[in-house]
C-alpha cells in the first residue's frame, strides 16, 4: 500500500540554523510528492512539490529532491527564520488518493 | 479571491445527532476531498470526488457520507456522529486530480459528546 513516514517532532532550532526534516515513502506506481505547511490555526498550504524522480522542488528557501532509489523526499532549508515556525507535512499522491505523514512541528527561536 | 470555504468552523454536538459540514470552492476545480486531522496520525483522507456525481472512499470513510451534486460544493455528512469522530476536518480542492496542488479550507473543529 501507500504510506508516508516522516521524522518525529517537535524540532526546535535557533534562527539561521540548518533544517532537515526526513521523509520516506512507500508507493505503488509513480507518485507525486509534496511538502505542505500548516501555520497555527490555518489550513495547509503547498510549500513545494516534485512529480518525478530526480526533480527538485523549491520555494521560499526550502528544497526537497525526489529520490526514487531511496524512496525519500527530505525537506531542507539552509537558514531558518522565526516565521518558519509551523507544522510540516510530507505527502504523496497515487492514483486518485492522497496520503500524508504525521507532521513535524518546527519552532524557531530568535 | 480564490478560496475554499467551510462551515461551520466550530461545532459541538451530541452522539447520534445528524450534522452536515459544508465545503465550497470558487476555482472551478474538478477534484475535491475531505480529510480529518488527529494528533499523531496526520491527515487521513475520508472521501474524494473526481467530478460531479463521482465520489469514492478514501482511507477512513466509515461513518461519513458525501455528495457532489454541483461542481463547487462537496458537503460532508455525519448521519449518526460518535465521539470517535471528534476531530479537525479539512476540505480541499484541486484542478483535476490528486497529483495537482490542493487548496485547503480553514478547517472545521468538531466535538461530539
Amino acid at each position: 500500500g501507500n504510506s508516508v513516514t516522516q521524522m518525529e517532532g517537535p524540532v526546535t532550532l535557533s534562527e539561521e540554523a540548518f533544517l532537515t526534516i526526513n521523509c520516506t515513502y512507500t508507493a505503488t506506481g509513480y507518485p507525486s510528492l509534496f511538502w505542505y505547511v500548516q501555520y497555527p490555526g490555518e489550513g495547509l498550504q503547498l510549500l513545494l512539490k516534485a512529480t518525478k524522480a530526480d526533480d527538485k522542488g523549491s520555494n521560499k528557501g526550502f528544497e526537497a529532491t525526489y529520490r526514487k532509489e531511496t524512496t525519500s523526499f527530505h525537506l531542507e532549508k539552509g537558514s531558518v527564520q522565526v516565521s518558519d515556525s509551523a507544522v510540516y507535512f510530507c505527502a504523496l499522491s497515487s492514483g486518485n488518493q492522497f496520503y500524508f505523514g504525521t507532521g513535524t512541528s518546527l519552532t524557531v527561536i530568535p | 479571491e480564490a478560496q475554499v470555504t467551510q462551515n461551520p468552523r466550530y461545532l459541538i454536538t451530541v452522539t447520534g445527532k445528524k450534522l452536515t459540514v459544508t465545503c465550497s470552492q470558487n476555482m472551478n476545480h474538478e477534484y475535491m476531498s475531505w480529510y480529518r486531522q488527529d494528533p499523531g496520525l496526520g491527515l487521513r483522507q475520508i472521501y474524494y470526488s473526481m467530478n460531479v456525481e463521482v465520489t469514492d472512499k478514501g482511507d477512513v470513510p466509515e461513518g461519513y457520507k458525501v455528495s457532489r451534486k454541483e461542481k463547487r460544493n462537496f458537503p460532508l455528512i455525519l448521519e449518526s456522529p460518535s465521539p470517535n469522530q471528534t476531530s479537525l476536518y479539512f476540505c480541499a480542492s484541486s484542478l483535476s486530480f490528486a497529483g495537482e496542488t490542493q487548496y485547503f479550507g480553514p478547517g472545521t473543529r468538531l466535538l461530539v459528546l
